[in-house]
């Protein structure tokens, strides 16, 4: 069992730009959970996705956006990127609502 | 609207040394709460889940206890190694609610 990966590690946007990260869940799991965490910093929740349905969302602009795919896998989109994005964005997933959650190794967003 | 605190900041120990870890929550409604290590600029790993029911749980070297009516939890390291140093995370869950984190303690373990 791979784990929760996502994809790409690192990446370098310009201002204005928009970026697509990705994440597959760890076998099995149908829930996923999407984080952006500062720097020093607990990760924020962004939003969730269950049966390719956002289920939750936390306290971010309508920049982000995501999608999950049937075969549980997700991606989260950010437009019109600002400085303040700069980040480590992590994916995280679980077998059920509330169970126990594995993350991703995150992908490290620099905005400039 | 639940926040969770942990305290201290950092913390440096010298290697061999027991240490706990405190994180603490508002609000006590809890239906479990989650300790994570994070390697600088990495993902979280989870190191223990303690459901509500529970009053700690155990994983090698690590014991995490959680008191919901006090909005404690503890995650004891014993014999700490060089290894260990990390940035230890708490998050609890309170149903229909995503995970809410703690910004972490940082701990250095000196050989």
């Amino acid at each position: 069992d791979a784990g929760v990966t996502q994809s790409p590690t690192h990446l370098i946007k310009t201002r204005g730009q928009q970026v697509t990260l990705r994440c597959s869940p760890k076998s099995g799991h149908d829930t996923v959970s999407w984080y952006q965490q500062a720097l020093g910093q607990g990760p924020q929740f962004i939003f969730q996705y269950y049966e390719e349905e956002e289920r939750q969302r936390g306290n971010f602009p309508d920049r982000f956006s995501g999608h999950q795919f049937p075969n549980y896998s997700s991606e989260l989109n950010v437009n019109a990127l600002l400085l303040g994005d700069s980040a480590l964005y992590l994916c995280a997933s679980s077998l059920v609502q509330g169970g126990e959650a594995f993350f991703g190794q995150g992908t490290r967003l620099t905005v400039v | 609207k639940q926040e969770v605190t942990q305290i201290p900041a950092a913390l440096s120990v010298p290697e061999g040394e027991n240490l706990v870890l405190n994180c603490s929550f508002t609000d006590s409604a809890i239906y479990n709460l989650q300790w994570f290590r994070q390697d600088p600029g990495k993902g979280l790993t989870s190191l223990l889940l303690i459901q509500s029911s529970q009053r700690e749980q155990t994983s090698g070297r690590l014991n995490a206890s959680l008191d919901k009516s006090s909005g404690r939890s503890t995650l004891y390291i014993a014999a700490s190694q060089p290894g260990d140093s990390a940035t230890y995370l708490c998050a609890s869950y309170s149903g229909n609610t995503p995970l809410v984190f703690g910004k972490g303690t940082r701990l250095s373990v000196i050989a």
